[in-house]
């Protein structure tokens, strides 16, 4: 299983663009990365997921460098209510592999 | 998209007696599911996979004689506490996935669990 470590917090203001980075040394050949959003006492919600590159649907953005130990999740123009704890998970649930969570990185978004 | 509905969302129970969490796909089947815990300010805790039609593969250190998971169907798999006592209050949360290469997880909104 890929082990991932993200920074613990962050804050930041609105309207400025949050950058969180995970680290994922051991990847595997197969493994996608996937980030999630969590709000307190609510299930994970689903933000981007991608294999390499750049991914880029409405609500973030995802950076892979080509040796794909890392990943960076960018949210542009945040607002108060991006105030969460953030995942990235790295696996390949097609294969049968469980995802296991890492610390996640609480960010904080003041006015 | 891909939903995940969970059911209750909240529930008291007094010590000693069993509560049963239901985790349905509505939209899609879900070969896969999975079961955390997560305690306040803590990441989530793998507790066990949920495959339908068979026995469920539990985490190191998770009783499996406690935990109770059946996966009937491919839309519903449930988690029984039995016996529950103060220390198993905790938040539960069922994930589902279709099963496909690079399917993501898909997430219920939890049970939040207070045994009295």
């Amino acid at each position: 299983l890929a082990k991932t470590t993200q920074p613990i917090s962050m804050d930041s203001y609105e309207g400025q663009e949050v950058n969180i980075t995970c680290s994922h040394n051991n990847i595997a050949t197969n493994d996608y990365i996937t980030w999630y959003q969590q709000f307190p006492s609510q299930g994970p919600r689903f933000i981007i997921q991608g294999y390499k590159t750049k991914v880029t649907n409405e609500v973030a953005s995802l950076f892979i460098p080509a040796d794909r130990k890392s990943s960076t999740l960018s949210l542009p123009r945040v607002s108060l209510s991006d105030t969460a704890v953030y995942y990235c998970l790295v696996g390949d649930t097609g294969a049968g592999n469980k995802l296991t969570f890492g610390g996640g990185t609480r960010v904080l978004v003041k006015p | 998209g891909a939903v995940v509905s969970q059911h209750p969302s909240w529930v008291i129970c007094k010590s000693g007696t069993s509560v049963k969490i239901e985790c349905r796909s509505l939209d899609f089947q879900a070969t896969t599911m999975f079961w955390y815990r997560q305690f306040p300010k803590q990441s989530l805790m793998l507790m066990a996979t949920s495959n339908e039609g068979s026995k469920a593969t539990y985490e190191q250190g998770v009783e499996k004689d406690k935990f109770l998971i059946n996966h009937a169907s491919l839309t519903l798999s449930t988690l029984t506490v039995t016996s529950a006592h103060p220390e198993d209050s905790s938040f539960y949360i069922c994930s589902a996935t279709e099963g496909r290469n690079n399917s993501p997880l898909h997430f219920g909104n939890g049970t939040r669990l207070t045994v009295t």
